[in-house]
Protein backbone atom coordinates (compact mmCIF):
# COMPACT_ATOMS: atom_id res chain seq x y z
CA UNK A 1 0.00 0.00 0.00
CA UNK A 2 0.94 3.35 -0.16
CA UNK A 3 3.48 4.86 2.74
CA UNK A 4 5.06 8.08 3.51
CA UNK A 5 8.70 8.16 4.89
CA UNK A 6 9.80 11.25 6.69
CA UNK A 7 12.62 12.05 8.12
CA UNK A 8 14.05 13.30 10.17
CA UNK A 9 12.72 11.51 12.93
CA UNK A 10 13.67 14.38 15.47
CA UNK A 11 15.53 17.51 15.54
CA UNK A 12 16.98 19.39 18.20
CA UNK A 13 17.82 22.50 17.43
CA UNK A 14 18.73 26.13 18.62
CA UNK A 15 16.52 29.03 18.64
CA UNK A 16 16.58 30.44 15.57
CA UNK A 17 17.89 28.10 13.46
CA UNK A 18 16.01 27.40 10.57
CA UNK A 19 14.34 23.41 9.79
CA UNK A 20 13.92 21.15 7.02
CA UNK A 21 12.36 18.16 6.99
CA UNK A 22 10.73 15.78 4.27
CA UNK A 23 8.41 12.79 3.20
CA UNK A 24 9.03 10.64 0.24
CA UNK A 25 7.19 7.87 -0.71
CA UNK A 26 7.22 5.28 -4.02
CA UNK A 27 3.92 6.32 -4.99
CA UNK A 28 2.55 9.55 -6.24
CA UNK A 29 0.16 11.83 -4.22
CA UNK A 30 -2.69 14.27 -5.58
CA UNK A 31 -2.35 16.45 -2.37
CA UNK A 32 0.69 16.61 0.45
CA UNK A 33 -0.84 18.00 3.67
CA UNK A 34 1.66 18.84 6.52
CA UNK A 35 0.34 18.98 9.93
CA UNK A 36 1.63 19.76 13.52
CA UNK A 37 0.56 18.35 16.87
CA UNK A 38 0.92 19.59 20.17
CA UNK A 39 1.37 17.21 23.58
CA UNK A 40 -2.23 16.45 24.43
CA UNK A 41 -3.70 17.91 21.48
CA UNK A 42 -4.76 16.73 17.43
CA UNK A 43 -2.85 17.08 14.49
CA UNK A 44 -3.21 20.30 13.64
CA UNK A 45 -3.28 21.57 9.38
CA UNK A 46 -0.20 23.68 8.49
CA UNK A 47 -0.31 23.39 5.02
CA UNK A 48 -1.94 22.01 2.33
CA UNK A 49 -0.49 21.03 -0.97
CA UNK A 50 -2.54 19.78 -4.87
CA UNK A 51 0.04 20.59 -7.25
CA UNK A 52 3.31 19.00 -8.72
CA UNK A 53 6.15 22.04 -7.74
CA UNK A 54 3.86 24.20 -6.06
CA UNK A 55 5.40 26.19 -3.34
CA UNK A 56 3.16 27.26 -0.61
CA UNK A 57 3.71 29.45 2.34
CA UNK A 58 2.39 29.88 6.08
CA UNK A 59 3.75 32.85 7.94
CA UNK A 60 7.24 31.24 9.08
CA UNK A 61 6.50 27.74 7.45
CA UNK A 62 7.13 26.74 3.56
CA UNK A 63 6.03 23.76 1.64
CA UNK A 64 6.58 22.41 -1.49
CA UNK A 65 5.39 19.85 -3.64
CA UNK A 66 7.78 17.78 -5.63
CA UNK A 67 7.50 17.65 -9.29
CA UNK A 68 8.11 14.05 -9.00
CA UNK A 69 4.39 14.22 -6.81
CA UNK A 70 6.65 11.55 -4.66
CA UNK A 71 7.83 13.86 -2.19
CA UNK A 72 7.20 17.47 0.06
CA UNK A 73 9.64 19.06 2.11
CA UNK A 74 8.50 21.64 5.04
CA UNK A 75 10.99 24.13 6.09
CA UNK A 76 10.64 26.58 9.06
CA UNK A 77 12.41 29.83 9.37
CA UNK A 78 14.14 31.27 12.09
CA UNK A 79 12.45 28.41 14.81
CA UNK A 80 10.62 30.07 17.98
CA UNK A 81 9.90 27.98 21.65
CA UNK A 82 6.66 27.32 20.49
CA UNK A 83 7.50 25.54 17.16
CA UNK A 84 8.07 22.69 19.37
CA UNK A 85 6.18 19.70 18.71
CA UNK A 86 6.01 16.53 16.00
CA UNK A 87 5.11 17.67 12.50
CA UNK A 88 3.75 14.66 9.88
CA UNK A 89 3.38 14.74 6.30
CA UNK A 90 -0.04 13.14 5.30
CA UNK A 91 -1.67 12.30 1.83
CA UNK A 92 -4.85 10.86 0.67
CA UNK A 93 -4.42 7.22 -0.53
CA UNK A 94 -5.57 7.55 -4.31
CA UNK A 95 -9.20 6.77 -4.89
CA UNK A 96 -10.08 8.21 -1.31
CA UNK A 97 -10.52 10.55 1.20
CA UNK A 98 -8.61 9.00 3.59
CA UNK A 99 -5.43 9.76 4.70
CA UNK A 100 -1.93 8.06 5.29
CA UNK A 101 0.42 9.51 7.25
CA UNK A 102 4.21 9.68 7.68
CA UNK A 103 6.07 8.63 11.35
CA UNK A 104 6.65 12.00 12.06
CA UNK A 105 9.95 14.69 12.71
CA UNK A 106 9.47 15.41 16.96
CA UNK A 107 11.05 18.88 17.20
CA UNK A 108 13.08 20.17 20.25
CA UNK A 109 14.27 23.82 20.92
CA UNK A 110 17.20 24.36 23.40
CA UNK A 111 16.19 28.48 23.93
CA UNK B 1 -12.18 24.19 8.93
CA UNK B 2 -14.33 22.92 11.87
CA UNK B 3 -14.23 23.02 15.48
CA UNK B 4 -14.27 19.40 16.46
CA UNK B 5 -14.62 18.51 20.43
CA UNK B 6 -14.02 15.01 22.02
CA UNK B 7 -15.34 13.26 25.33
CA UNK B 8 -14.33 12.13 27.45
CA UNK B 9 -10.20 13.97 26.74
CA UNK B 10 -9.02 11.08 28.94
CA UNK B 11 -9.73 8.12 30.98
CA UNK B 12 -8.46 5.22 32.93
CA UNK B 13 -10.12 2.18 32.32
CA UNK B 14 -10.17 -1.41 33.80
CA UNK B 15 -9.54 -4.49 31.10
CA UNK B 16 -12.54 -6.39 29.81
CA UNK B 17 -14.82 -3.04 29.98
CA UNK B 18 -15.67 -1.08 27.27
CA UNK B 19 -15.40 2.93 26.57
CA UNK B 20 -17.88 5.19 24.31
CA UNK B 21 -15.74 8.15 22.58
CA UNK B 22 -18.33 11.06 21.50
CA UNK B 23 -16.90 13.48 18.83
CA UNK B 24 -19.03 16.66 17.73
CA UNK B 25 -18.71 18.86 14.73
CA UNK B 26 -19.82 22.80 14.67
CA UNK B 27 -20.51 22.03 10.61
CA UNK B 28 -22.59 19.25 9.59
CA UNK B 29 -20.08 16.68 6.91
CA UNK B 30 -20.50 13.77 4.89
CA UNK B 31 -17.13 11.98 5.73
CA UNK B 32 -15.74 11.83 9.78
CA UNK B 33 -13.15 9.33 10.41
CA UNK B 34 -11.55 7.76 13.45
CA UNK B 35 -8.15 7.05 14.01
CA UNK B 36 -5.96 5.49 16.75
CA UNK B 37 -2.39 6.74 17.86
CA UNK B 38 -0.45 4.07 19.98
CA UNK B 39 2.10 6.12 22.33
CA UNK B 40 5.09 7.60 20.36
CA UNK B 41 3.29 6.76 17.24
CA UNK B 42 2.19 7.92 13.99
CA UNK B 43 -1.77 8.07 12.99
CA UNK B 44 -3.22 4.34 12.13
CA UNK B 45 -6.54 4.75 10.53
CA UNK B 46 -9.20 2.64 12.33
CA UNK B 47 -12.36 3.32 10.16
CA UNK B 48 -14.44 6.05 7.93
CA UNK B 49 -17.74 6.87 9.12
CA UNK B 50 -20.26 8.39 6.49
CA UNK B 51 -23.62 9.07 7.57
CA UNK B 52 -25.75 6.76 6.66
CA UNK B 53 -23.67 3.82 5.98
CA UNK B 54 -21.94 1.20 8.05
CA UNK B 55 -18.90 2.42 8.68
CA UNK B 56 -15.49 1.22 6.82
CA UNK B 57 -12.89 -0.75 8.85
CA UNK B 58 -9.36 -0.77 8.00
CA UNK B 59 -7.29 -4.40 7.99
CA UNK B 60 -6.82 -5.01 11.45
CA UNK B 61 -9.68 -3.68 12.81
CA UNK B 62 -13.19 -5.43 13.11
CA UNK B 63 -16.47 -3.91 14.30
CA UNK B 64 -16.75 -6.18 17.01
CA UNK B 65 -13.93 -4.58 19.15
CA UNK B 66 -14.47 -1.11 17.99
CA UNK B 67 -18.20 -0.37 17.01
CA UNK B 68 -18.76 2.83 15.46
CA UNK B 69 -22.17 5.24 15.42
CA UNK B 70 -23.08 8.00 12.63
CA UNK B 71 -26.24 8.93 13.42
CA UNK B 72 -26.26 12.62 11.94
CA UNK B 73 -23.84 14.44 10.06
CA UNK B 74 -22.79 16.28 13.47
CA UNK B 75 -21.81 13.61 15.36
CA UNK B 76 -19.83 9.99 15.83
CA UNK B 77 -18.85 7.49 18.49
CA UNK B 78 -16.85 4.90 18.90
CA UNK B 79 -16.13 2.47 21.26
CA UNK B 80 -13.50 0.61 22.19
CA UNK B 81 -15.10 -3.05 23.31
CA UNK B 82 -13.75 -5.79 25.85
CA UNK B 83 -10.67 -3.75 26.64
CA UNK B 84 -7.22 -4.90 27.15
CA UNK B 85 -3.92 -2.73 28.27
CA UNK B 86 -2.44 -2.97 24.46
CA UNK B 87 -5.71 -0.35 23.66
CA UNK B 88 -4.19 2.18 25.72
CA UNK B 89 -3.84 5.08 23.35
CA UNK B 90 -4.83 8.31 22.15
CA UNK B 91 -8.34 7.75 19.87
CA UNK B 92 -8.68 10.86 17.54
CA UNK B 93 -12.18 11.67 15.30
CA UNK B 94 -11.75 14.19 12.06
CA UNK B 95 -13.81 15.61 10.11
CA UNK B 96 -13.55 16.28 6.07
CA UNK B 97 -14.21 19.53 5.53
CA UNK B 98 -12.10 19.73 1.66
CA UNK B 99 -9.03 18.60 3.79
CA UNK B 100 -9.48 16.33 7.08
CA UNK B 101 -9.33 18.71 10.64
CA UNK B 102 -9.45 16.63 14.04
CA UNK B 103 -10.31 16.52 17.09
CA UNK B 104 -8.49 16.87 20.53
CA UNK B 105 -8.06 12.96 21.02
CA UNK B 106 -8.84 11.01 24.12
CA UNK B 107 -6.10 9.30 25.89
CA UNK B 108 -7.29 6.07 27.04
CA UNK B 109 -5.20 3.81 29.64
CA UNK B 110 -6.24 0.31 30.32
CA UNK B 111 -5.27 -1.01 33.53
Amino acid sequence: GQQLNQSPQSMFIQEGEDVSMNCTSSSIFNTWLWYKQDPGEGPVLLIALYKAGELTSNGRLTAQFGITRKDSFLNISASIPSDVGIYFCAGPIQGAQKLVFGQGTRLTINP
Amino acid sequence: SAVISQKPSRDICQRGTSLTIQCQVDSQVTMMFWYRQQPGQSLTLIATANQGSEATYESGFVIDKFPISRPNLTFSTLTVSNMSPEDSSIYLCSAQINEQFFGPGTRLTVL
